[in-house]
Order: C-alpha cells, then sequence, then structure tokens
C-alpha cells in the first residue's frame, strides 16, 4: 500500500461546486502539504499543516481551505469551484526535523467545466 | 521572498550522452536543497539533497553540488539511460518548501 494516499484519482466537475481531496499517510509524519501543479509553473504550495492543530497559508491559499483531521489526514476543499482550479494536485508529508525530504502521493487530477 | 530557477525543457538527449540541468536559486537564509523526479502518473520522489554549501549530494549516478557562491544546485550524470526519461524538479526549503517549474527529460535508444 502506498504511504500516502490521495481521493479521489481523477475528478470531473462543474463550476460553482464545492469538492473536497483528501490525503491520509502512514508513514507517521507530523507535516502536511498541498500544492498544486501546473505546466510550466512546477509546484506551488497551496496549504501546510505541523501538526493537528497548526495550519497555514502557502503561496496561492485564496479559494481553498484545509482540514488537519488527525495526524494522518489532511483535507483540501474548494469552495465555489472555478475553471481556473484545473490542475494537478499533490498531497505530501515529511518528518517534523528540518531537512527532511517530503513524500508525495501520486496525485489528483482535477478538472472544472 | 525564496525562488527556485531552472533551465527550460524539454531535453532531449541519445542513451549514454552526458546530462547537466541547471538549478540557481534566491534565498534569504541558508536552504537545504533538492532535486525531486516525478515518473508518469506519478507524484514527485526525491532524487538527492544537500543541505549545507559545498555538500554533494548523489543517487542512482546523478549528483549535484550546492554551491553557495554561485546560488546554484546543478544537477549531473555522465551517462543517462532511457529509463531516467523523466521530469526532473529543482527545489529549497528555508521553512518554505520552493519548486521550480520542472524540466522534462526525454532519453532516446
Amino acid at each position: 500500500d502506498a504511504d500516502v494516499t490521495q481521493t479521489p484519482r481523477n475528478r470531473i466537475t462543474k463550476t460553482g461546486k464545492r469538492i473536497m481531496l483528501e490525503c491520509s499517510q502512514t508513514k507517521g509524519h507530523d507535516r502536511m502539504y498541498w500544492y498544486r501543479q501546473d505546466p510550466g509553473l512546477g509546484l506551488r504550495l497551496i496549504y501546510y499543516s505541523f501538526d493537528v492543530k497548526d495550519i497555514n497559508k502557502g503561496e496561492i491559499s485564496d479559494g481553498y481551505s484545509v482540514s488537519r483531521q488527525a495526524q494522518a489526514k489532511f483535507s483540501l476543499s474548494l469552495e465555489s469551484a472555478i475553471p481556473n482550479q484545473t490542475a494537478l494536485y499533490f498531497c505530501a508529508t515529511s518528518d517534523l526535523q528540518r531537512d527532511q525530504p517530503q513524500h508525495f502521493g501520486d496525485g489528483t487530477r482535477l478538472s472544472i467545466l | 521572498g525564496n525562488s527556485v530557477t531552472q533551465m527550460e525543457g524539454p531535453v532531449t538527449l541519445s542513451e549514454e550522452a552526458f546530462l547537466t540541468i541547471n538549478c540557481t536559486y534566491t534565498a534569504t537564509g541558508y536552504p537545504s536543497l533538492f532535486w525531486y523526479v516525478q515518473y508518469p502518473g506519478e507524484g514527485l520522489q526525491l532524487l538527492l539533497k544537500a543541505t549545507k554549501a559545498d555538500d554533494k549530494g548523489s543517487n542512482k549516478g546523478f549528483e549535484a553540488t550546492y554551491r553557495k557562491e554561485t546560488t546554484s544546485f546543478h544537477l549531473e550524470k555522465g551517462s543517462v539511460q532511457v529509463s531516467d526519461s523523466a521530469v526532473y524538479f529543482c527545489a529549497l526549503d528555508d521553512n518554505d518548501m520552493r519548486f521550480g517549474a520542472g524540466t522534462r527529460l526525454t532519453v532516446k535508444p
């Protein structure tokens, strides 16, 4: 089983809908992250969390919200989806120690029509 | 703020050719530097890292040296294989993770 699991893997929805992307991990890591990937722009950080009661905005948090339900679960919500939120979304985790690499899920491909 | 700039792709090489992918960074502190690789349909995987100036990270024949004087962390491999075809991302972590735009590498037999 994957250490970082994202659901769903693919989603097509309409403008204005509320969408939730879920991430769960079995690595026991404290830190969790949500990124979006767009062609030519690399990965951009949306939100991150260093523990259950900690939520921080990243570069591009507008239009998104997150919930850290437990150490192992971190979900991303689009309250009212718009077409320019069409992208590939990745969840990642890392250990609390500095300089540790991030471990990524396989991504959720989201299309908003 | 912090940022990473890496050479634009795509890069196409023949098998056994020498690879260089340039990466430079801007940071206010003393970041750790990483190279990640992304294969089709998958998330990013750590390829190598360096945590301080003059450190060399290496893995699977790939190398990169943390050069503080030139703020660079160029990725090199002496002889690429078809299986190295992927997208490569340079990244820095200074309590604020930043990724480059990615460079797509295609290696032809």
